[in-house]
């Protein structure tokens, strides 16, 4: 079974401040999505990585993924409170072409 | 043009009761995954529709669970005999293309008492 960690599962900073969070697996993965998903919303889509080692940059939000795209992190530069929501990275693959292992997400809130 | 809907957006009901979930997925999308969302859970797949392929059942959690698709557009999630571990959000998601990203609508919001 696959499974994906997150980490920090909870995050509450100060506007301005600068943050990453982390996504986790002992398994290979051959894309990686970062989701955002909004209370009352479903995930939506911020990002997919699909080569180890790559940088995919969104503003403020920069996604890396792992050489051995086992790994991604996502690090946001000066945090507003528009980014509150759960980040869900979801890894694809595995034997399937079709289905997505989700991992439990973090929760960011950032204070005015 | 007009994202995924699901239908009720909430929905409480009593333990024993038989509930209906229902997805419209965007137009066009031959794919269709429904997933179940737990407090401070990931998202658990449910089931996958690929046009008129047989559907991928296996992440249903008991045969209590069940999912059709019709005309290859909408799709209904029921759950027969409802149990408080029930209680999620159950959301639906599409995809046009295999590969592509996969959009979600707002989900529904099931509360077993």
């Amino acid at each position: 079974t696959q499974l994906l960690e997150q980490s920090p599962q909870f995050l509450s900073i100060q506007e301005g401040e600068n943050l990453t969070v982390y996504c986790n697996s002992s398994s290979v993965f051959s894309s990686l999505q970062w989701y955002r998903q909004e209370p009352g919303e479903g995930p939506v889509l911020l990002v997919t990585v699909v080569t180890g080692g790559e940088v995919k940059k969104l503003k403020r939000l920069t996604f890396q993924f792992g050489d051995a795209r086992k790994d991604s992190s996502l690090h946001i530069t000066a945090a507003q409170p528009g980014d509150t929501g759960l980040y869900l990275c979801a890894g694809g693959g595995g034997g399937s072409n079709y289905k997505l292992t989700f991992g439990k997400g973090t929760l960011l809130t950032v204070n005015p | 043009g007009a994202g995924v809907s699901q239908s009720p957006s909430n929905k409480v009901t009593e333990k024993g009761k038989d509930v209906e979930l229902r997805c419209d997925p965007i137009s066009g999308h031959t794919a269709l995954y429904w997933y179940r969302q737990r407090l401070g859970q990931g998202l658990e797949f449910l089931i996958y529709f690929q046009g008129n392929s047989a559907p991928d059942k296996s992440g249903l959690p008991s045969d209590r669970f069940s999912a059709e698709r019709t005309g290859g557009s909408v799709s209904t999630l029921t759950i027969q005999r409802t149990q408080q571990e029930d209680s999620a959000v159950y959301l639906c998601a599409s995809r046009k293309t295999s590969g592509g990203a996969q959009y979600f609508g707002p989900g529904t919001r099931l509360l077993v008492l």
